[in-house]
């Protein structure tokens, strides 16, 4: 199984419509990430969760919202969904600093392709 | 606030060395890590540089100069395999040592 998990790879939805993305995951880690990834712009933040109790935007926040479920779980919604937020979405994970430097890399899930029509 | 800067496109020819670059500007620098992506597929960690010079690790290496803001990814005997998008990612700026911004990637293309 995947370390990082994301459900469903594939969407198409109507525009206007609310849905949600889901993430799970198995390595134990802390921290949660939400991206987007646009041809030619890489990947922005749109939120993330260092805990359970924390939320924070990033840097594309507006039109979506998280909620972190559980240490595991950390999902997206869009709650009326807009052509232009077409796009690969991907969750990440990370374990944050310590004398290790390989625990400052992100673990990603493999993505879920959405289509606003 | 932060950017950014890397090739988009580079051409190489397989078993030759190919090195991408990447500088940037924050406010406030932790690191400098890179990530490999094929397409269709997940970014995938490569290195971590937080400190002044070159981190190896098999064929893949990556520099880090903090005084001049640049660092590189150095691939060595190019394999088709490593042909794929290459990301440089800044930790710090104004969000502190926990915000990391990625940049716009490079796309390498590996030729016979």
């Amino acid at each position: 199984d995947a370390d990082v998990t994301q459900t469903p790879r594939n969407r198409i939805t109507k525009t206007g419509k609310r849905i949600m993305l889901e993430c799970s995951q198995t390595k134990g880690h802390d921290r949660m990430y939400w991206y987007r990834q646009d041809p030619g712009l890489g990947l922005r933040l749109i939120y993330y969760s260092f805990d359970v109790k924390d939320i924070n935007k990033g840097e594309i926040s507006d039109g979506y919202s998280v909620s972190r479920q559980a240490q595991a779980k950390f999902s997206l919604s869009l709650e009326s969904a807009i052509p232009n937020q077409t796009a690969l979405y991907f969750c990440a994970t990370s374990a944050g600093g310590s004398a290790d430097k390989y625990n400052y890399g992100y673990t990603f899930g493999s993505g879920t392709r959405l289509t606003v029509v | 606030g932060q950017s950014l800067e890397q090739p988009s496109e580079v051409t190489a020819v397989e078993g030759a060395i190919v090195q991408i670059n990447c500088t940037y500007q924050t406010s406030g620098f932790y690191g400098l890590s890179w990530y490999q992506q094929h397409d269709g597929g997940a970014p995938t960690f490569l290195s971590y540089n937080a400190l002044d010079g070159l981190e190896e690790t098999g064929r893949f290496s990556s520099f880090l100069s903090r005084s001049d803001s640049y660092g590189y990814l150095l691939l060595q005997e190019l394999q088709m395999k490593d042909s794929a998008s290459y990301f440089c990612a800044v930790r710090g700026g104004p969000g502190g040592y926990q915000k990391v911004t990625f940049g716009t990637g490079t796309k390498l293309q590996v030729i016979p």
